[in-house]
């Protein structure tokens, strides 16, 4: 089983659309979680971090469900530059400084 | 920008040889992390560097090795390069102290490397 899984899609919506993406976690020590966009051989880019309560920045919420191991994040009114791959990415837990796991990735295709 | 620099941009090798790849840490910045990244594929963990030790290692082999200067620049060298190597390589930066982690971690641009 794979530390962090999603769906690697694609999605494709239409402008406008609501779209949600979910990623699961096996290690139940990890303490820091995110989300990161990269776009075509690119870097990854730091989108947002996770906390338990839930945070939102702007369009994008992120929620985080620790005792299903269940991180989500939704993007509002989606435009053509969203158009990328969003990776779910835990720490390595407890004693494992700076290692950061990162799962497969899932693209995103907004279409006009 | 994050202020992370990674070279070269690109490179190709044959089997075989040896390769290094360098990276600069975002100003303020003492630690490196190094990712390797195939194709369709999430970066996995290679090794990280604070102090100019390595603090931290994931599932690759010893030909993997690398160094981190006082400035807190980095390099990754890898030996005996296999087809399999073929992918892009980053480079994260983030600030580490000795009771506060940050996890927050700032990419380069990557080095694409190309195993022949």
């Amino acid at each position: 089983r794979k530390e962090v899984e999603q769906d690697p899609g694609p999605f494709n919506v239409p402008e406008g659309a609501t779209v949600a993406f979910n990623c699961t976690y096996s290690n139940s020590a990890s303490q820091s979680f995110f989300w990161y966009r990269q776009d075509c051989r690119k870097e990854p880019k730091l989108l947002m971090s996770v906390y338990s309560s839930g945070n939102e920045d702007g369009r994008f919420t992120a929620q985080l469900n620790r005792a299903s191991q269940y991180i989500s994040l939704l993007i509002r009114d989606s435009k053509l530059s969203d158009s990328a791959t969003y990776l779910c990415v835990v720490n390595g837990g407890s004693g494992n400084t700076g290692k950061l796991i990162f799962g497969q990735g899932t693209t995103l295709q907004v279409k006009p | 920008e994050t202020g992370v620099t990674q070279s070269p941009t690109h490179l190709i090798k044959t089997r075989g040889q040896q390769v290094t790849l360098r990276c600069s840490s975002q100003s303020g910045h003492n630690t490196v992390s190094w990712y390797q990244q195939a194709l369709g594929q999430g970066p996995q963990f290679i090794f990280q560097y604070y102090r100019e030790e390595e603090n931290g290692r994931g599932n690759f082999p010893p030909r993997f090795s690398g160094l981190q200067f006082p400035n807190y620049s980095s390099e990754l060298n890898v030996n005996a390069l296999e087809l399999d190597d073929s992918a892009l390589y980053l480079c994260a930066s983030s600030q580490e102290s000795g009771t506060v982690r940050t996890d927050t971690q700032y990419f380069g641009p990557g080095t694409r490397l190309t195993v022949l």
